[in-house]
């Protein structure tokens, strides 16, 4: 049963327009949230976190948005640049089963296309 | 340069025997974690360490072992008894404790063929 859910496989933005991309979940033990980037054949890399007690978080292009009632968060880059296409995955961890120590739950990610 | 490796970043293998997969990092991290990828799957959590000589199993131990007698190093055994042991396998560290602690850095992976 997948914890954290990322319903699109793929996004196809135009440069210059905002990008979202959606991210589910279903335990309501986690508590913190994370988006990383992927490119093919390599490591992801963190690009931004929220916590519960929050609802918005922002960092340069990127705007990470958490409904605790409805589970549901979201990253926004605007504007969209080439460089952003990359796979994107959510993870979510809970503080209550020992802190942020014992690993992350990941989405299947989105692959965001950024188009000329 | 402060960061994880990963060696080699290719592998490849015959089908029965095992396979030590390497992970160093210097960032004086105190947990370690071993994830692997499958083509439009996630990450999943194979094994994760919050301190030297202790580990615990991820949702997919089943068929790997793993090893952290020294803070900088937690290699992954994939044994023979791994069913599906052609993936990409991925490294992390993290300082371990509270919000912070949730924070995974990364290293380049090690895609593992087995023939």
């Amino acid at each position: 049963d997948q914890q954290v859910k990322q319903n699109s496989p793929s996004l196809s933005v135009q440069e210059g327009r905002i990008s979202i991309l959606n991210c589910d979940y279903t335990n309501s033990m986690f508590d913190y949230f994370l988006w990383y980037k992927k490119y093919p054949a390599e490591g992801p890399t963190f690009l931004i976190s929220i916590s519960s007690i929050k609802d918005k978080n922002e960092d340069g292009r990127f705007t990470v948005f958490l409904n605790k009632s409805a589970k549901h968060l979201s990253l926004h880059i605007v504007p969209s640049q080439p460089g952003d296409s990359a796979v994107y995955f959510c993870a979510a961890s809970s503080m209550y089963s020992g802190g942020g120590a014992d690993g992350l739950t990941f989405g299947k990610g989105t692959h965001l296309i950024i188009q000329p | 340069d402060g960061g994880i490796t990963q060696s080699p970043k290719y592998l490849f293998r015959k089908e029965g025997q095992n396979v030590t997969l390497s992970c160093e990092q210097n960032l004086n991290h105190d947990a370690m974690y071993w994830y692997r990828q499958d083509p439009g799957q996630g990450l999943r959590l194979i094994y994760y360490s919050q301190i030297v000589n202790d580990f615990q199993k991820g949702d997919i131990a089943e068929g790997y072992s793993v090893s952290r007698e020294k803070k900088e190093s937690f290699p992954l055994t994939v044994t023979s008894a791994q069913k599906n042991p052609t993936a990409f396998y991925l490294c992390a560290s993290s300082i371990g404790e509270g919000l912070a602690g949730a924070e995974q850095f990364f290293g380049p992976g090690t895609r593992l063929t087995v023939l």
